[in-house]
This record gives structure tokens, C-alpha cells and sequence, in this order.
């Protein structure tokens, strides 16, 4: 697609309950990133993913949160048992092939806005 | 790990005046360094990005410095207009398509 594409746009959930968030990124990035951006907050980075290497998941805050990729294509990240600090802005960005001569550099979605109740 | 330090948190600068926003990185192996802004409600956005051999880039008003032996970076925008109002992100990386370490933010307000 022309842009990196998140749904749903906001979520109000309960506490306690699971959520699933999509991203599906720029056609051809290998490396997709996920991001948390509480309320005046900077970006907390949670879970990288490089093509079909092993993703990084030094960022996820606890064992509630996961995140799934299938090759080059869509990720989820699921949070299950959902608490009200849970809730934030949760940014997907997505970039290009390593060595590849396009502009290098993220490419952000406009985000899934997470409520908590 | 890497730990980027940005400062100011918030920078109030006159229409037409510079706005320089400067962070620090710990990781000396970090070579490629973004800037994003970020308007209210909008997503992150890359403006400038700078790589470890390259001193300086410029692209109108904007440009962004490395010192790679102090290890920071800073981000100055010229002759600002109410436009340039938003938050705005460093960041550091190993390599252009990695992980990214970002900086806590500046908001920048230009008052006209």
C-alpha cells in the first residue's frame, strides 16, 4: 500500500479484557517496528521485526503483551488481561530492505488510539 | 543499551528567531541519527536524518550537526514560522533500517 495502514483507529476496552491491533506496513519493508506513545510522552520502543530473523523483544513491558508477523506482511500485537496503564497510542513504522538506495528512515501509521476502562 | 537525553523538553522561540534542540547518545557504535516532528494528533514524521560520516546536513531551514567524539547531535531550524509548532523526536540507531532509540521530545512553540 502507499502508507503503513493500523486498525482499529481507537479502541475503548474493558479491563481485563484482550485486544488485537493490526499493522499492515509499506509493501516490500522487511523490518516493522511497534511503538507506545502514552498521553505527552515520547516513543517506548516494544518489538522489532526483521524479515525472517528472530524479532527483538527486549521492549515488551510484561508477558500480557505479544506481537505476531507472518514473513513481510502484517503484524499483531495482542494485549492480553488489558489494565488502564495499558492505555497509550501504539504506533506501528515500517522500513525499507537493509542496503536498499530508497530514503531510509521510518515510516509511521497514524496509530491505534488504546483506552482502558 | 542505547540512552538518547534530549534537551530542551519545551522551547518557546519568536516568529523568525532559530530553535536548536540538542541530544546526547551513550552507544558509540550508533551511526545513523533521524529527527521526526510530530504535529498534534498526527504521526511521527521524518524531516532530517544525519549518518556518522557526514558532519552536518542542511535542507532549507532546517539542519542537523553531529559531533561523533561528544557523541550529540542537534537540530536547528531557521527563521521559524507558527508552522514549525510540534513535538520533535531525535533518535539513534546502529544502521538506518534498525531498532531506533528515541529521545524523550521537544515541544516547540513559535508565538507570531
Amino acid at each position: 500500500g502507499a502508507g503503513v495502514s493500523q486498525s482499529p483507529s481507537n479502541k475503548v476496552t474493558e479491563k481485563g479484557k484482550d485486544v488485537e491491533l493490526r499493522c499492515d506496513p509499506i509493501s516490500g519493508h522487511t523490518a516493522l517496528y511497534w511503538y507506545r506513545q502514552r498521553l505527552g510522552q515520547g516513543l517506548e520502543f516494544l518489538i522489532y521485526f526483521q524479515g525472517n530473523s528472530a524479532p527483538d523483544k527486549s521492549g515488551l513491558p510484561s508477558d500480557r503483551f505479544s506481537a505476531e508477523r507472518t514473513g513481510e506482511s502484517v503484524s499483531t500485537l495482542t494485549i492480553q488481561r488489558t489494565q488502564q496503564e495499558d492505555s497509550a497510542v501504539y504506533l506501528c513504522a515500517s522500513s525499507p530492505r537493509a542496503g536498499t538506495s530508497t530514503p531510509y528512515g521510518y515510516t509511521f501509521g497514524s496509530g491505534t488510539r488504546l483506552t482502558v476502562v | 543499551g542505547e540512552n538518547v537525553e534530549q534537551h530542551p523538553s519545551t522551547l518557546s522561540v519568536q516568529e523568525g528567531d532559530s530553535a536548536v534542540i540538542k541530544c546526547t547518545y551513550s552507544d558509540s557504535a550508533s551511526n545513523y541519527f533521524p529527527w521526526y516532528k510530530q504535529e498534534l494528533g498526527k504521526r511521527p514524521q521524518l524531516i532530517i536524518d544525519i549518518r556518522s560520516n557526514v558532519g552536518e546536513k542542511k535542507d532549507q531551514r532546517i539542519a542537523v550537526t553531529l559531533n561523533k567524539t561528544a557523541k550529540h547531535f542537534s537540530l536547528h531550524i531557521t527563521e521559524t514560522q507558527p508552522e514549525d509548532s510540534a513535538v520533535y523526536f531525535c533518535a539513534a540507531s546502529k544502521d538506518s533500517w534498525g531498532k531506533l532509540q528515541f529521545g524523550a521530545g521537544t515541544q516547540v512553540v513559535v508565538t507570531p
